[in-house]
């Protein structure tokens, strides 16, 4: 069974652009998170999805966004760029909203 | 909001010592996971705990899920070259936003 796959692994923008990650869960698992890991602030929670809607979302401004499609993948988007949104951004899936969690290598987002 | 202490913050060991770290929390989850971290990749699930008074084991490791839900902790015995990383405990509680709360990490060293 294959985990989960994120891309791409390692992106460089310049501020102000925006970007779009994507991921892609475990087949079956219909929930999907978002976190971001930097080495100040640790994994901090973005968003949850389940069957394309959000169910869950963290204290980030609106420049983080993010969907689900009907086959459960799901994309995260960060519009106008800041230099602080440098991070590893993690994808997590679950076969729903309460069972563990299984994350994926990660997106390493380098802003410039 | 839902706050996880997490300690030791990092630890130094000699191979073939044992390990204990542990999470409490300032409100009660109903599931406490434990995820071991390596360098650009993303966290690992090692156990999952659903129950209070709940004792698992995986091989070298063993966790627990505390009697009152707010704490947990993780023993690593005769730990090897290969368990260095960061460990996480993250918890999800059924009131309030169901998301994943993390720790903050315990950071270990295994000198060979």
């Amino acid at each position: 069974k294959a985990g989960v796959t994120q891309t791409p692994r390692y992106l460089i923008k310049t501020r102000g652009q925006q970007v779009t990650l994507s991921c892609s869960p475990i087949s079956g698992h219909r929930s999907v998170s978002w976190y971001q890991q930097t080495p100040g602030q640790g994994l901090q929670f973005l968003f949850e999805y389940f069957s394309e809607t959000q169910r869950n979302k963290g204290n980030f401004p609106g420049r983080f966004s993010g969907r689900q499609f009907s086959n459960s993948r799901s994309e995260m988007n960060v519009s106008t760029l800041e230099l602080g949104d440098s991070a590893l951004y993690l994808c997590a899936s679950s076969l729903n909203t309460n069972t563990e969690a299984f994350f994926g290598q990660g997106t390493r987002l380098t802003v410039v | 909001g839902q706050q996880l202490n997490q300690s030791p913050q990092s630890m130094f060991i000699q191979e073939g010592e044992d390990v204990s770290m542990n999470c409490t929390s300032s409100s009660i989850f109903n599931t406490w996971l434990w995820y071991k971290q390596d360098p650009g990749e993303g966290p690992v699930l090692l156990i999952a705990l659903y129950k209070a008074g709940e004792l698992t084991s995986n091989g070298r490791l063993t966790a627990q899920f505390g009697i009152t839900r707010k704490d947990s902790f993780l023993n690593i015995s005769a730990s090897i070259p290969s368990d260095v990383g960061i460990y996480f405990c993250a918890g999800r509680s059924l009131t309030g936003r169901r998301a994943l709360t993390f720790g903050s990490g315990t950071r270990l060293q295994v000198q060979p």
